[in-house]
Formats: structure tokens, sequence, C-alpha cells
């Protein structure tokens, strides 16, 4: 148990669908994260919340839209995906995001398949 | 452009032998250094960091080497037992700014197999 839970663990959506990820943490973190796991890629950073405000949008496409109401609670709305977007969704937090050891801590994973 | 590069998909070592993973990293900027592991249906979990003014940071069985100067770093297991199978994955960082300032660059993960 690493204090990051996140719901549904797997998840099926067509691509007309409207669905929510989301992520929850108990380590009284500020920052927050999601990453997406392709096959055999490497992680790729999403989203980064700092305190509730977004500080990094890495060119992620508008189908995906984050929520940060708090800096326990992360959301990732999905709607209108396309079949490559399916991957495993991860969502970590750290004490800040400026500190200097930036220590991430990860959830298990929403494994996202897009039909 | 993959700035941190775990070159070996795949490691297999037996029980009790030094398991050694090596990652790669061109962007000069990094200066600070993490493993994570991975077991199946879990996320990644920390592991042993390492900052770039030491060359090597140890805790119990794990321990991780910085050759700045090559842009390399390894982590070595010893000795490796069956419950270290998992997939490892290095990343780096910048905590001195830089565009890759507070964010986590990972490598693709080495699956590493320890057979009893």
């Amino acid at each position: 148990e690493t204090g990051v839970t996140q719901t549904p663990r797997h998840l099926v959506m067509g691509m007309t669908n409207k669905k929510s990820l989301k992520c929850e943490q108990h380590l009284g973190h500020n920052a927050m994260y999601w990453y997406k796991q392709s096959a055999k890629k490497p992680l790729e950073l999403m989203f980064v919340y700092n305190f509730k405000e977004q500080t990094e949008n890495n060119s992620v496409p508008s189908r995906f839209s984050p929520e940060c109401p708090n800096s326990s609670h992360l959301f990732l709305h999905l709607h209108t995906l396309q079949p490559e977007d399916s991957a495993l969704y991860l969502c970590a937090s750290s004490q800040d995001f400026g500190e200097a050891k930036n220590i991430q801590y990860f959830g298990a994973g929403t494994r996202l398949s897009v039909l | 452009d993959q700035q941190v590069k775990q070159n070996s998909p795949s490691l297999s070592v037996q029980e009790g032998r030094i398991s050694i993973l090596n990652c790669d990293y061109t962007n000069s900027m990094f200066d600070y250094f993490l493993w994570y592991k991975k077991y199946p249906a879990e996320g990644p979990t920390f592991l042993i960091s390492i900052s770039s003014i030491k060359d090597k940071n140890e805790d119990g069985r794990f321990t991780v080497f910085l050759n700045k100067s090559a842009k390399h770093l390894s982590l070595h297991i010893v000795p490796s037992q069956p419950g270290d199978s998992a997939v490892y994955f290095c990343a780096a960082s910048a905590v001195s700014g830089g565009t890759s300032y507070g964010k986590l660059t990972f490598g693709q993960g080495t699956i590493l197999t320890v057979h009893p």
C-alpha cells in the first residue's frame, strides 16, 4: 500500500463514451501527477498539479481533461478517446513539485481499453 | 528523443548472485537519479536514489553507482532473491533548474528474473 489509490483498476470504454479516472492520496502531499504507460514505452508525464494548480501539460490532447479539486484528489476526465489511448494510466504524488528530491509515490494504475 | 535509456529489456540471474541493471542518460542537466521497482498489477515503488554530488549510494542489498562523465548509472542487487523479480525503471530529474526541473524522466524498464 503506497498511500495512493486509483479507481477503477480496469476500464473498457467505447470511443463515444465519457468516463473519469480517480486518484486519491493519503500522504499529505501537495503535488500530483498523471502518467501514461503504453506497451514497451517509458512512462510519459501528462499533467502536474502543485498545490491544486496545474503546472505542467505535456502537450496532451484535449480529449484528456484533468481536474484537481484539492491536494488529495486528482481526476482525469476522458471523452471521445481513440483506440491508441489504450494504456495503463498511473497517478503519483510527491511532497512538493519544487522540492530538491522529488520522490514520487505511485498508485497501482487504471488499465484502460478503448474499443 | 529518449533522454533516459535502459538498453537491456530483460535480465536473468541465479538466486544469490549479483544483478546489475544499467541506465544511460543524455541530458547533462539531470542531477538526481532514482530507481523504481514494479510488480505486475502494482504501481512503481521507489527503491533508491542518488544525487549527482555522489558516485555511490547503498541501502541494504541495493547499491546505485553513478558515473557522471559517462552519463551512466547502475543498480546492483547483492545477493539477488526470487522476490526481486520485477520490472526496474531508472528515472532522472533536474533539481537545479532547466526544462526538466521537478519532472521525472523514465527509462523503458528492465525485466529482472531471479531463478531459485
